[in-house]
């Protein structure tokens, strides 16, 4: 079964209006959780390093003021797209590290669509 | 840094035929390597994995052994299947930082 979880699966929303996207590992802690954008037919992206406890870790080129992320507890991380635009539309993609990082299990992605 | 280089697609094979596609990798240390499938319309699934120099993993006919001389993690299949069309993503670990490949498309036409 799952081990990582995204809720929502799909979301449409007007542009301009933020959406919260959460990832939850379901029967593991985890203290690391990194989110991915991943455009149509290409690969994913890493966006960011959710650090429980602490700030996330940006890659280059990605807003911090826009992708807001959280790490609120062991289980749960979650990314905002604040001020949401069409541009933004894609499939986001998160993933925790199990058993001493050896393995990332993903969460089935959200797919947002901005109009 | 990290960083991995995939063999670009998009790889059309028939039925049977041997799959390879090539992985290597760019880390200080000793990352994990890792292959993921993402099937159309799916999420991502891990596919193998391998932890250490030398070790070779392998799942539902597919195999990849970890060189770290050659600093390579190529995918391989004796004998794919129509099932098998998917994109592929060749991915490291090393250091709480996670890279992936750009990915391979992969069709089997029976």
């Amino acid at each position: 079964g799952a081990v990582v979880s995204q809720h929502p699966s799909r979301v449409i929303c007007k542009s301009g209006t933020s959406v919260k996207i959460e990832c939850r590992s379901l029967d593991f802690q985890a203290t690391t959780m990194f989110w991915y954008r991943q455009f149509p037919k290409q690969s994913l992206m890493l966006m960011a390093t959710s650090n429980e406890g602490s700030k996330a870790t940006y890659e280059q080129g990605v807003e911090k003021d826009k992708f807001l992320i959280n790490h609120a507890s062991l289980t749960l991380s979650t990314l905002t797209v604040t001020s949401a635009h069409p541009e933004d539309s894609s499939f986001y993609i998160c993933s925790a590290p199990r058993r001493a990082q050896e393995t990332q299990y993903f969460g089935p992605g959200t797919r947002l669509l901005v109009l | 840094g990290n960083s991995v280089t995939q063999m670009e697609g998009p790889v059309t094979l028939s039925e049977e035929a041997f799959l390879t596609i090539n992985c290597t990798y760019t880390a200080t240390g000793y990352p994990s390597l890792f292959w993921y499938v993402q099937y159309p319309g799916e999420g991502l699934q891990l596919l193998l994995k391998a932890t250490k120099a030398d070790d070779k993993g392998s799942n539902k006919g597919f195999e990849a052994t970890y060189r770290k001389e050659t600093t390579s993690f190529h995918l391989e299949k004796g004998s794919v299947q129509v099932s098998d069309s998917a994109v592929y993503f060749c991915a490291l670990y090393n250091n709480n930082d996670m890279r992936f490949g750009a990915g391979t498309r992969l069709t089997v036409k029976p």
